[in-house]
């Protein structure tokens, strides 16, 4: 089945600790992207990164940290310093920006909670 | 301003109405649009792509102007099924999202 995977659904975390959510896929998609969504809030673009190796901060990247070691894994660090972490946190990929007719599927997300 | 803005809602229709609602953008060198639709507590799910001036797909289309950039859904004869939030995506080279319209359908 090809597809994206985060991991896991649901984390909880004290605070003070960062944390790492999994984000996989096997589309073979060179872009991938973190987002942020509040309740009842749109997506908020945290880091993309358009191939690997190399990755650029996106509107609210403070306090977050991200690798893009492999083509398939996009993994998002939440660190101590992000003011207020509990949130939903989606991955996405898609096929290069640059190309005009791109789109992009998101995994199912990872909910975190931070106590 | 805002990369991209929507018509927050709610719009509270009737099955068999028919909905429209609007999404701006500010870059003009935007080259992608697309609508997404997410049922609550789940990921969003692509509804439909806009290239070029519009796209249908069955009772949904989508239409872009580019002169006063931006794209609007319109959905006809409404199903309680369309009940949803309807969020605008624009390849802005680094992909944006608006903060969503909420749609609710009445039997």
């Amino acid at each position: 089945d090809g597809g994206i995977t985060q991991s896991p659904k649901y984390l909880f975390r004290k605070e003070g600790q960062n944390v790492t959510l999994s984000c996989e896929q096997n589309l073979n998609h060179d872009a991938m992207y973190w987002y942020r969504q509040d309740p009842g809030q749109g997506l908020r673009l945290i880091y993309y990164s358009q191939i690997v190796n190399d990755f650029q901060k996106g509107d609210i990247a403070e306090g977050y940290s991200v690798s893009r070691e492999k083509k398939e894994s996009f993994p998002l660090t939440v660190t101590s310093a992000q003011k207020n972490p509990t949130a939903f946190y989606l991955c996405a990929s898609s096929t290069p920006l640059r190309v005009v007719n791109t789109e992009a599927f998101f995994g199912q997300g990872t909910r975190l909670t931070v106590v | 301003r805002k990369e991209v803005e929507q018509d927050p809602g709610p719009f509270n229709v009737p099955e068999g109405a028919t909905v429209a609602f609007n999404c701006t953008y500010s870059n003009s060198a935007s080259q992608s649009f697309f609508w997404y639709r997410q049922d609550c507590r789940k990921e969003p799910k692509l509804l439909m792509s806009v290239y070029s001036s519009g796209n249908e797909d069955g009772r949904f289309t989508a239409q872009l102007n580019r002169a006063s950039q931006y794209i609007s859904l319109l959905i006809r004869d409404s199903k309680l099924s369309d009940s949803a939030t309807y969020l605008c995506a624009v390849n802005d080279y680094k992909l944006s999202f608006g903060a969503g319209t909420t749609v609710t359908v009445r039997a």
